[in-house]
């Protein structure tokens, strides 16, 4: 089944304490992003990569850290949370180039709680 | 800041038809328009898009008007399970810088 897997699904931490989301897709996507989402604020993109080793800054960057060493893999980082780094988010993937429909998956959600 | 407009919610009968209005009076020749749903603090779901035809799928049909300058999503026959914010999105095919711009949506409540 072609899917976005993120883990943890719900984490409740610490300001301070290191933190990594995973987030992996069987679908051999090149694409991949990472998005909040806040009540009245929607969603919006963090960071995204349009292939391995190969990632840039989206809407709201600040406190956060990205990887693509492997294709199928995107983890997120918080180095230091803060507890504005509390939100629901959402890694995201697609087909990127000329077989780019601009259909774009998306994982179940990982609500992270910053205390 | 998102290119289009929609109504914060809207009711619709379960077994009826649900009609949910997008207005994208700026949109570019080269846009697309692209709906996407979300029930309740799920992942967003691709439901359609098009260009300037109408369009159709299992899922949901697409009218795309003449000035392209607004577009209609029906669900010809929506059930409870079709409660969900939707949202309406153009964006430029082959957009390599891929970023989807949410709105906030139509809040779609299916009632028995």
């Amino acid at each position: 089944e072609a899917q976005v897997t993120q883990n943890p699904r719900y984490l409740i931490t610490v300001t301070g304490k290191k933190l990594t989301v995973t987030c992996s897709q069987n679908m051999n996507h090149e694409y991949m992003s990472w998005y909040r989402q806040d009540p009245g604020l929607g969603l919006r993109q963090i960071y995204y990569s349009m292939n391995v080793e190969v990632t840039d800054k989206g809407d709201v960057p600040e406190g956060y850290k990205v990887s693509r060493k492997e294709k199928r893999n995107f983890p997120l980082i918080l180095e230091s949370p803060s507890p504005n780094q509390t939100s629901l988010y959402f890694c995201a993937s697609r087909k990127q180039g000329r077989l780019d429909t601009g259909e774009l998956f998306f994982g179940e959600g990982s609500r992270l709680t910053v205390l | 800041d998102a290119k289009t407009t929609q109504p914060p919610s809207m009711d619709c009968a379960e077994g009826r038809a649900a009609n949910l209005p997008c207005n994208h009076s700026t949109i570019s020749g080269n846009e697309y328009v692209y709906w996407y749903r979300q029930i309740h603090s799920q992942g967003p779901q691709y439901i359609i898009h098009g260009l300037k035809n109408n369009e159709t799928n299992e899922m949901a049909s697409l009218i795309i008007t003449e000035d392209r300058k607004s577009s209609t999503l029906i669900l010809p026959h929506a059930t409870l399970r079709d409660t969900a914010v939707y949202y309406c999105i153009v964006r430029p095919i082959y957009n390599q810088g891929g970023k989807l711009i949410f709105g906030q949506g139509t809040e779609l409540s299916v009632k028995p």
